[in-house]
């Protein structure tokens, strides 16, 4: 079954660094999607990206966010400079299309998460 | 701010019986719900979608939508100690050709053997 794959699992760095969540959304998938969940809170939105640009990003999503998708399998989160605020799991998750296309209702599938640790 | 909100619990169910588990949102133009189960540490995995006033059944999980109440519900029949674990309700909103899911902050199950 296609799945949406995500690396690294665990990724430890120093407060202030740069870190790549790299992500393999499904094949025939054209929307894209990061979240993240802080350890005891919900899920929360950063982005989605579709048709190559962002459609919407969150409060979030500063400008020490960025997403990329360099070819055409992967897709990006990169974090310029950590803060310890942002420690976290990252999910990414990828549907077919939109709602407006009708094809399909928007269903989102997630890659198993990366466990972002600022330290 | 668009809001989803549930019972945190913990829900604690006796082996075999139904479980429960309920959601609200304020979106009134919201369309596509879902819910999501999440085990200590892993990722959302998609359980079931409703789109339709109703109910809709699949296996041991029925979900249940009222849009005029806002209200989103998802039984689990026949409750097993696998299905211990956090459930998340989602309601999809698409706004100016953009979509994401906004969740709640989840239900924890736990089912007693």
């Amino acid at each position: 079954e296609p799945e949406v794959t995500q690396t690294p699992s665990h990724q430890v760095t120093q407060m202030g660094q740069e870190v790549i969540l790299r992500c393999v959304p499904i094949s025939n998938h054209l929307y894209f999607y990061w979240y993240r969940q802080i350890l005891g809170q919900k899920v929360e939105f950063l982005v989605s990206f579709y048709n190559n640009e962002i459609s919407e990003k969150s409060e979030i999503f500063d400008d020490q966010f960025s997403v990329e998708r360099p070819d055409g399998s992967n897709f990006t989160l990169k974090i310029r400079s950590t803060k310890l605020e942002d420690s976290a799991m990252y999910f990414c998750a990828s549907s077919v299309s939109p709602t407006w296309s009708r094809i399909t209702k928007n269903i989102q599938y997630f890659g198993a998460g990366t466990r972002l640790s600022v330290l | 701010q668009k809001e989803v909100e549930q019972n945190s619990g913990p829900l604690s169910v006796p082996e075999g019986a139904i479980a429960s588990l309920n959601c609200t949102y304020s979106d009134r133009g919201s369309q596509s719900f879902f819910w999501y189960r999440q085990y200590s540490g892993k990722s959302p995995e998609l359980i079931m979608f409703i789109y339709s006033n109703g109910d809709k059944e699949d296996g041991r999980f029925t979900a249940q939508l009222n849009k005029a109440s806002q209200y989103v519900s998802l039984l689990i029949r026949d409750s097993q100690p696998s299905d211990s674990a956090t459930y998340l309700c989602a309601v999809n909103q698409s706004w100016g050709g953009s979509e994401k899911l906004v969740f709640g902050k989840g239900t924890k199950l736990t089912v007693n053997p």
